[in-house]
């Protein structure tokens, strides 16, 4: 099946530092990708959709300037949370969606668990 | 508007028994419905998936779910339960109607399995 992976797998880091976080479709090409974020115990809540070669389109509510998105290949796109803060914690999960006919489906990365100082 | 509701925020079986997790989903058209487990601090795995076809599909791991357009379900279920099966299950329904292709998640169904 398609891989997905995520790096790092764990963050800590102070408070008003930047941290990125990669997602790499290991195994086929993917135009479009998603930023998720999960509070515990809870589902998954879409931040942004990451299109290779534009802009990220972002969900009501999510800062753009914050939640910084680049999808600069068909492999690889990097979520940048900037000027962290504690309420930023949380875990960040990715997905890469798989076009193609009778396969059009999101495989998702392990997850990135942030914690902020 | 479209939205997914599993209506079971936890179930507990005993390992060995049969299981049913359900979901229901309001969309406008025949969506595409899925199945993911999270085991915990880990991401979502597929556990199957309908497009189209044989409402009854396969998945992995022994689980089945049936899409029922009447009653705008697709339950999840496996003939027996193992304990490796514990996990939080999410019900997932796209893509949605602005063509971005995004997912409509359920809250998902945290399953416990008894000895």
């Amino acid at each position: 099946g398609a891989v997905v992976s995520q790096h790092p797998s764990r963050v800590i880091c102070k408070s008003g530092t930047s941290v990125k976080i990669e997602c790499r479709s290991l195994d086929f090409q993917a135009t479009t990708m998603f930023w998720y974020r999960q509070f515990p115990k809870q589902s998954l809540m879409l931040m942004a959709t990451s299109n290779e070669g534009s802009k990220a389109t972002y969900e009501q509510g999510v800062e753009k300037d914050k939640f910084l998105i680049n999808h600069a290949s068909l492999t690889l796109s990097t979520l940048t949370v900037t000027s962290a803060h504690p309420e930023d914690s949380s875990f960040y999960i990715c997905s890469a969606r798989d076009r193609g006919w009778g396969r059009d489906t999101q495989y998702f990365g392990p997850g990135t668990r942030l914690t902020v100082l | 508007a479209q939205s997914v509701t599993q209506p079971d925020i936890h179930i507990t079986v005993s390992e060995g028994a049969s299981l049913e997790l359900r979901c229901n989903y309001s969309y406008g058209a025949t969506p595409y419905l899925f199945w993911y487990v999270q085991s915990p601090g880990q991401g979502l795995q597929l556990l199957l998936k309908y497009f189209s076809g044989d409402t009854l599909v396969q998945g992995i791991k022994g689980f089945e779910a049936e899409f029922k357009r009447s009653q705008s379900s697709f339950n999840l279920r496996k003939p027996s339960v193992h304990w490796s099966d514990a996990a939080e299950y999410f019900c997932a329904v796209g893509p949605t109607t602005s063509g971005t292709y995004k997912y409509i998640f359920g809250t998902g169904t945290r399953l416990k399995v008894l000895a």
